[in-house]
């Protein structure tokens, strides 16, 4: 069974330019998560969809952050103006029922560089 | 809010040294708790559990018990191996946490030297 996917793996950006990050959950998962890691801080929440839907996303920093599922398959995050604060690692992680004690699942990430 | 602390690294030990990374955490009722491992080159990956009072969680000879009169689930291992330098991090669901999001401790790095 493959695993949370992510793409690109990598992406260098200039500030103000649009960046979409994209995720392939794990085939069946219904509960979709955004994370991410700034400057070496800790692992932030973004948001978290089931199927299509928005559950929360009381982690969204701003509204330059947009994240779709549509279909609720794969999900997109896009960045729309980038800003050098932005810069991270941004991991996506699934989970079968979304239960406190489920298992979340993590991609290996996208590393973003705003120069 | 809920929030986790653990020790900060970077921790160097040689191999078959006895390993402690603690973490100590701050929630409302009766969370659950996570240890993921992060290896070079890849993403995060569970490494144990456990979700109540008691609980000890294992894998790969890692092993860490959910203590809430302390509210703590050190992670230890009895001898580790160079396989085993990676980035530790702890993690919570709360009980009242919309969502089910994790929230993470910063992250302890283990270098483990030949």
């Amino acid at each position: 069974e493959a695993g949370v996917t992510q793409f690109p793996s990598h992406s260098v950006i200039e500030k103000g330019q649009t960046v979409t990050l994209r995720c392939d959950p794990i085939s069946g998962h219904d509960n979709l998560y955004w994370y991410r890691r700034v400057m070496g801080k800790e692992i932030k929440f973004l948001l978290h969809f089931v199927k299509e839907s928005k559950q929360d996303e009381s982690g969204m920093p701003n509204n330059r952050f947009l994240a779709e599922r549509t279909g609720g398959t794969y999900s997109t995050l896009k960045v729309q103006p980038a800003e050098l604060e932005d810069s991270g690692v941004y991991f996506c992680a699934s989970s079968h029922f979304g239960g406190s004690t489920d298992t979340q699942y993590f991609g290996p990430g996208t590393r973003l560089t705003v120069l | 809010g809920d929030s986790v602390t653990q020790m900060e690294g970077p921790v160097t030990l040689s191999e078959e040294a006895f390993l402690t990374i603690n973490c100590t955490y701050t929630a409302t009722g009766y969370p659950s708790l996570f240890w993921y491992v992060q290896y070079p080159g890849e993403g995060l990956q569970l490494l144990l559990k456990a979700t109540k009072a008691d609980d000890k969680g294992s894998n790969k000879g890692f092993e860490a018990t959910y203590r809430k009169e302390t509210t703590s689930f050190h992670l230890e291992k009895g001898s580790v191996q160079v396989s085993d330098s990676a980035v530790y991090f702890c993690a919570l669901i709360g009980t009242y946490a919309a969502g089910n999001k994790l929230t993470f401790g910063g992250g302890t790095r283990v270098l483990v030297k030949p």
